[in-house]
C-alpha cells in the first residue's frame, strides 16, 4: 500500500523560479492537506480540499496555489518562489476531519 | 488558527509520568494528536470526537474537555521510544468545515 506520495522528496530553487509539488494517496479520502514545517512553528496549513474539484485557504496561504482535479491528487504551487518559502512541505489526507489523516513523507525544499 | 500547547518541552527519565494540554479558542469538532520523530512525517495517536471522551493507547491517553476547548494527552510510566514531538490538531465546523490545524509541537526527551 502507498499511502500519501509526495513527489520531489528534495528540491533546491532559485529565487523567482516555479514548481508544482505532488501529493497522491490510494485510500480514496475525500480531505487532503497541505502544510509546511518551520522549526518552532509546528504544523502551519497552507491549503485543504474537502473534495474533487474545491481548494480553501488555510492558515498561511500567501505565495501558494493548489488545484485537486482528481480527487486523488492534490497539486501545490509556487509561482514565484522566495527564500521564506524554504521549509518542509507535507501532504495529508483523511476521509474526514474526524478520522486519522496519513501523511506523506515530506518534502524539503531549499529556495536560495 | 493554531492550537496552543504547552509545555513547549518536557524531558524525562524513563518511568516519569507528563501531560501535554492543548487549548483553541474556537469550538472544537474534534482534537487529533500526533507523534512526529525527528526526520519522519507524524503519526497518528488517537483522535477525540466528543467532550468528556477519553481514550487510552496502552500507557498514552488522552481526554477532551469541549467547554473548556482543550485536551490533554498523558504519558504515563515514559519509555525511550516516546521521545519525539508532539502535536494536537483541531477541526473546526460551520465555514471552516474541514480545516484541521495543528499546534506548535511539544517537544518530548526521554533519558534512561
Amino acid at each position: 500500500n502507498a499511502g500519501v506520495t509526495q513527489t520531489p522528496k528534495f528540491r533546491v530553487l532559485k529565487t523567482g523560479q516555479s514548481m508544482t509539488l505532488l501529493c497522491a494517496q490510494d485510500m480514496n479520502h475525500e480531505y487532503m492537506y497541505w502544510y509546511r514545517q518551520d522549526p518552532g512553528m509546528g504544523l502551519r496549513l497552507i491549503h485543504y480540499s474537502v473534495g474533487e474539484g474545491t481548494t480553501a485557504k488555510g492558515e498561511v496561504p500567501d505565495g501558494y496555489n493548489v488545484s485537486r482535479l482528481k480527487k486523488q491528487n492534490f497539486l501545490l504551487g509556487l509561482e514565484s518562489a522566495a527564500p521564506s518559502q524554504t521549509s518542509v512541505y507535507f501532504c495529508a489526507s483523511s476521509y474526514s476531519s474526524r478520522t486519522e489523516a496519513f501523511f506523506g513523507q515530506g518534502t524539503r525544499l531549499t529556495v536560495v | 488558527q493554531q492550537p496552543v500547547q504547552s509545555p513547549q518541552a518536557v524531558i524525562l527519565r524513563e518511568g516519569e509520568d507528563a501531560v501535554i494540554n492543548c487549548s483553541s479558542s474556537k469550538a472544537l469538532y474534534s482534537v487529533h494528536w500526533y507523534r512526529q520523530k525527528h526526520g519522519e512525517a507524524p503519526v497518528f495517536l488517537m483522535i477525540l470526537l466528543k467532550g468528556g471522551e477519553q481514550k487510552g493507547h496502552e500507557k498514552i491517553s488522552a481526554s477532551f474537555n469541549e467547554k473548556k476547548q482543550q485536551s490533554s494527552l498523558y504519558l504515563t510510566a515514559s519509555q525511550l521510544s516516546y521521545s519525539g514531538t508532539y502535536f494536537c490538531g483541531t477541526a473546526a465546523g460551520g465555514t471552516s468545515y474541514g480545516k484541521l490545524t495543528f499546534g506548535q509541537g511539544t517537544i518530548l526527551t526521554v533519558h534512561p
